[in-house]
């Protein structure tokens, strides 16, 4: 693992509860993504982020999510008024530098179970 | 749009024996391959990706993998496993040109027993 960190590791919410997840990148890293994994799924691209900015957010649902990644401190992705169906598990990738045309190698943290009751 | 095909969701195998991880994937343009290894609780670590060039790439802890653009495969291999390489493994495509948003398959879960 390259040293990205995530927190919490597991999180349990009431449904219409609001969930915060963080994500610290690698240091140096002003790259960071988010994906979320349902079960028996593979990862789903959700919102990719440079510092104070959103790049790219084709993957976030319409409504009752959102992200940033502020100048100082962690990326958070936040889940307001969670249903049970935002039960999965969310990882956050970071990259030292642009892209590159799809070619930079993401580093992945351990991610952050949520489960909705 | 791209997508990712991994055709087996479980593979179980004994201890030294070899082992193949199939990935197929659908793309109208270039793209570029990853497969990634997930063990249990832990975050993905990439064992190695194609870009270019030679189409058998090796990556970490003796796995490779061989691009096949006429068959759009990029299937993982592994000619001796063993019990410390069960885990999770993910392919993935990235189109030439994109952003970065990664497109995974579903899984292969791969179980080595003694």
């Amino acid at each position: 693992n390259a040293g990205v960190m995530q927190n919490p590791r597991h999180l349990v919410r009431r449904r219409g509860q609001e969930a915060r997840l963080r994500c610290s990148p690698v240091k140096g890293h002003s790259h960071v993504y988010w994906y979320r994994q349902l079960p028996e799924e593979g990862l789903k691209f959700m919102v990719y982020l440079q510092k104070e900015n959103i790049i790219d957010e084709s993957g976030m649902p319409k409504e009752r999510f959102s992200a940033e990644f502020p100048k100082e401190g962690p990326s958070i992705l936040r889940i307001q008024q969670v249903v049970r169906g935002d039960s999965a598990a969310y990882f956050c990738a970071s990259s030292p530098r642009a892209s590159s045309g799809g070619q930079e190698t993401q580093y992945f943290g351990p991610g952050t179970r949520l489960l909705v009751l | 749009a791209q997508s990712v095909t991994q055709l087996d969701s479980q593979v179980p195998v004994f201890e030294e024996a070899p082992v193949e991880l199939r990935c197929n994937y659908s793309s109208s343009v270039s793209v570029y391959l990853f497969w990634y290894v997930q063990y249990p609780n832990q975050g993905l670590q990439l064992l190695l990706k194609y870009l270019s060039g030679s189409t058998l790439v090796k990556g970490i802890n003796g796995f490779e993998a061989e691009f096949n653009k006429s068959q759009t495969s990029f299937h993982l291999r592994k000619p001796s496993v063993h019990i410390s390489d069960t885990a999770e493994y993910f392919c993935a495509v990235n189109r030439k040109g994109s952003q970065g948003n990664l497109i995974f398959g579903k899984g292969t879960k791969l179980s080595v027993k003694p």
